[in-house]
């Protein structure tokens, strides 16, 4: 069975600091998908950042970056120069054979603040 | 374009009625999840389909939960004779495929409140 952790329950960060959002992963399959997903108030799930099993290069996408650490089994968030509108609900989440075939396996999130 | 749209948004029903939950995918999409979110229970992933099937139904939390898709397009997810503890944010979202690392693109969510 696949399972998410997410161990911080809530951060507060600072404006324009660099954040970091934890997520380890267990799984006994070779291929998977790790996803990170933001949730802010107003409840909509928005997709952030995807990283294959088999790829070689940690994913980025602008602000956001994933420290894919496969030996490790942590697929780490990070945010270079945090924004106001960052605060919201964070989500690790893992998916069977890449692709989500069996739905995805959620961690419990990490609730993020920025302050000013 | 037109997003991933789920209605009605909130329902508030008495325990023991049946509800009926709508989700229209993207356009194209093939792939169709539907996810519970709730305080206690986090988000549970409870059913996918491709196409108009459903390859497994074991994340259907009891056999008062079931859920089909027609036409490739829209999918309803009946609760017959609801419970309290049914009362959860049902989202649905889709995707291009269900396999190959494509997101999931979610709907706004429909608010379940069971009295």
């Amino acid at each position: 069975a696949q399972k998410i952790t997410q161990t911080q329950p809530g951060m507060f960060v600072q404006e324009k600091e660099a954040v970091t959002l934890d997520c380890t992963y267990d799984t006994s399959d070779p291929s998977y998908g790790l996803f990170w997903y933001k949730q802010p108030s107003s409840g909509e799930m928005i997709f952030l950042i995807y990283q294959g099993s088999y790829d070689q290069q940690n994913a980025t996408e602008g602000r956001y970056s994933l420290n894919f650490q496969k030996a490790r089994k942590s697929a780490n968030l990070v945010i270079s120069a945090s924004q106001l509108g960052d605060s919201a609900m964070y989500f690790c989440a893992m998916s069977n054979s890449g692709g989500g075939a069996d739905g995805l396996t959620f961690g419990k999130g990490t609730h993020l603040i920025i302050q000013p | 374009g037109a997003g991933v749209s789920q209605s009605p948004s909130n329902k508030v029903t008495e325990k023991g009625k049946d509800v009926e939950l709508r989700c229209d995918p993207i356009s194209g999409h093939t792939a169709l999840y539907w996810y519970r979110q709730s305080l206690g229970q986090g988000l549970e992933f409870l059913i996918y389909f491709q196409g108009n099937s459903a390859p497994d139904k074991s994340g259907l939390p009891s056999d008062r939960f079931s859920a089909e898709r027609t036409g490739g397009s829209v999918s309803t997810l009946t609760i017959q004779r609801t419970q309290q503890e049914d009362s959860a944010v049902y989202l649905c979202a889709s995707s291009w495929s269900g396999t190959g690392g494509y997101e999931q693109y979610f709907g706004p969510g429909t608010r379940l409140t069971v009295t």
